[in-house]
This record gives structure tokens, C-alpha cells and sequence, in this order.
């Protein structure tokens, strides 16, 4: 059973378009996240719920809109995409981001391009 | 933000033990130093963390300086599957919002 997936794997659309990335988590945990990895392969976080509720968000453009229906999806939503937006997204969770050391499982990822 | 650095690469052959380096001179005194690392085409996988004293687990070694500024993450014996971008992230308190660096590409020659 995959612990934290996301859909789809891949993603190419337009310039101007709006698309979704869904992410889904069965370990039970109370915080997600969404991370970026850029074309130079850096890691940075976007966004992090927990319970449902934004406890991080990382000076993300406003195109850019996750929605927690539940504790057990993160789903990230893109207006108007760029070119900039082409990048590799991380969905993520762990138990309680407040607990020390909390680690936290990563999904597959989604590889977006937008041309 | 407390960050740390890493070298770029490193070389390692099968089947023997490799030390990744980490620097992290401004940590705070809550700080927990975590390693992660992240195979081709793959997202990021825990591998273990520790605050100050020297961790194991069944995948890694955490060595932790007495002063904290520096940590070694230690695979004992490395394989072909090993190979991959190690990173040391610095958590911090209250958020634990992790700033990944550049990391260490470590290679593994058979």
C-alpha cells in the first residue's frame, strides 16, 4: 500500500491553463505539505496544513491554492500557469508537525511542464 | 535561518563505509539535525535524525560533534542502491518547516 501518493505522475499543459494535483495520504497522519523542486533540483517547501487548517505558506504566489478536504488530502490547485511553474511537486505528511523530530514521508511526486 | 553545507559529491565503492559531512555552525539549541535522502526519480526518504547524541538505525549511523555545529551521517556499508542526494536539514522548533540545501550526491562504484 503507498503510504502518501499523488496523482497524476505527470503533467504537461499550456501556458495560461489551470490544472490540480491531488495527494493522499493513508498513514493517519494530521500535517501535509507541498514542496517544489526547481530545475536545479532544490527542495522548498510551499504550503503546510495540519488538521485541515494553513500553518505554513512559504510567500507562494496566489495562484497557487491547496485545499485540505480532510485530514487525509492535500490537494494543490494552479491558476494562469507560467513557464516558472514547470517543476517537479512533492506532496508530503508526517504525524504532528509540532512533535519534535516528526519526519515525514514523501509521495512520488508530480512532474509538471508547462510550455 | 540556521543552514547548513554539505559538499557537493562523493565517491564511495560497494561494500564499504562512507561519511557524509555536515557543517551547521549556527544552529539554535532546539534544533534537531535530520538526514534525508532522495534516490533518482524519487522523493525524499527519511533516513534518521538526532539532537545530541550519536543515533543508529537499521538504515545509518548519526554522529553529532560534542558542539553540535557539525554532524556525520554514517552508512556502514554502502551498496549499489545507496546512491543518491543525501540531505541534512536542520528542524526547526515550533514550525518544523525543513530548508533543504544543495545536499551530497554520493555515488557508489561497483
Amino acid at each position: 500500500d503507498t503510504a502518501v501518493s499523488q496523482t497524476p505522475k505527470y503533467l504537461v499543459t499550456q501556458m495560461g491553463n489551470d490544472k490540480s494535483i491531488k495527494c493522499e495520504q493513508n498513514l493517519g497522519h494530521d500535517t501535509m505539505y507541498w514542496y517544489k523542486q526547481d530545475s536545479k533540483k532544490f527542495l522548498k517547501i510551499m504550503f503546510s496544513y495540519n488538521n485541515k487548517e494553513l500553518i505554513i505558506n512559504e510567500t507562494v504566489p496566489n495562484r497557487f491554492s491547496p485545499k485540505s478536504p480532510d485530514k487525509a488530502h492535500l490537494n494543490l490547485h494552479i491558476n494562469s500557469l507560467e513557464l516558472g511553474d514547470s517543476a517537479v511537486y512533492f506532496c508530503a505528511s508526517s504525524h504532528d508537525f509540532q512533535r519534535e523530530g516528526d519526519e515525514q514521508f514523501f509521495g512520488p511526486g508530480t512532474r509538471l511542464t508547462v510550455l | 535561518d540556521a543552514k547548513t553545507t554539505q559538499p557537493n559529491s562523493m565517491e564511495s565503492n560497494e561494500e564499504e563505509p562512507v561519511h557524509l559531512p555536515c557543517n551547521h555552525s549556527t544552529i539554535s539549541g532546539t534544533d534537531y539535525i535530520h538526514w534525508y535522502r532522495q534516490l533518482p526519480s524519487q522523493g525524499p526518504e527519511y533516513v534518521i535524525h538526532g539532537l545530541t547524541s550519536n543515533v543508529n538505525n537499521r538504515m545509518a549511523s548519526l554522529a553529532i560533534a560534542e558542539d553540535r555545529k557539525s554532524s556525520t551521517l554514517i552508512l556502514h556499508r554502502a551498496t549499489l542502491r545507496d546512491a543518491a542526494v543525501y540531505y541534512c536539514i536542520l528542524g526547526y522548533s515550533g514550525t518544523y518547516k525543513y530548508i533543504f540545501g544543495t545536499g551530497t550526491r554520493l555515488k557508489v562504484l561497483a
